[in-house]
């Protein structure tokens, strides 16, 4: 159990156009969604916190208006990144953390974005 | 502000031994500590959660440990395999009600035949 998948694993883009990323808990319900990104050799970085039904919280330095959190229902957040350019290029994974469960969070395969 | 390092940050060994991967943490009031895996291009594994309260963990060929006074935790891999390499990741979760982790830039970890 407590499996997450992202959509797309990867993506290709011309700079100016957004892309949407899915994070799904597939059988479990999650009231909380995190979005992390990941640069080569370098840690995980917190962007945001998602939390079904309400705003995102973002973590200082991350622009609120180009990447663009919606976490609807308890199993889905989505990700868009808005107008990206070359250096949004990144490795974008989520986590989400099991609704009335422990603190464990449960790490999505991640999603490589190019921005051409 | 938490800071987590982790040493080495590369490791190369032949099949069977036995590793030490460390972590250490600069504020000791932690609510728990993750070991992750993280194989090239994907997503994490978790492999261990202690908790605060907790001195150590084990699953499998893995124990990580856990001294929250001195700010370290060691991930002991026993019997090392060639399905080990990847890179492995330490979290650190703030107390105070703060459930977001902190983490090391990871040991890449490979083990050759």
């Amino acid at each position: 159990g407590a499996v997450v998948s992202q959509h797309p694993s990867w993506v290709i883009c011309k700079s100016g156009t957004s892309v949407k990323i899915e994070c799904r808990s597939l059988d479990f319900q999650a009231t909380t969604m995190f979005w992390y990104r990941q640069f080569p050799k370098q840690s995980l970085m917190l962007m945001a916190t998602s939390n079904e039904g309400s705003k995102a919280t973002y973590e200082q330095g991350v622009e609120k208006d180009k990447f663009l959190i919606n976490h609807a229902s308890l199993t889905l957040s989505t990700l868009t990144v808005t107008s990206a350019h070359p250096e949004d290029s990144s490795f974008y994974i989520c986590s989400a953390q099991r609704t009335g469960g422990s603190d464990t969070q449960y790490f999505g395969p991640g999603t490589r974005l190019t921005v051409l | 502000k938490q800071e987590v390092t982790q040493i080495p940050a590369a490791l190369s060994v032949p099949e069977g031994e036995n590793l030490v991967l460390n972590c250490s943490f600069t504020d000791s009031a932690i609510y728990n500590l993750q070991w992750f895996r993280q194989d090239p291009g994907k997503g994490l594994t978790s492999l261990l959660l202690i908790q605060s309260s907790q001195r150590e963990q084990t699953s499998g060929r893995l124990n990580a440990s856990l001294d929250k006074s001195s700010g370290r935790s060691t991930l002991y891999i026993a019997a090392s395999q060639p399905g080990d390499s990847a890179t492995y990741l330490c979290a650190v979760r703030q107390g105070g009600g703060s459930y977001i982790p902190t983490f090391g830039r990871g040991t890449s970890l490979i083990v050759h035949p």
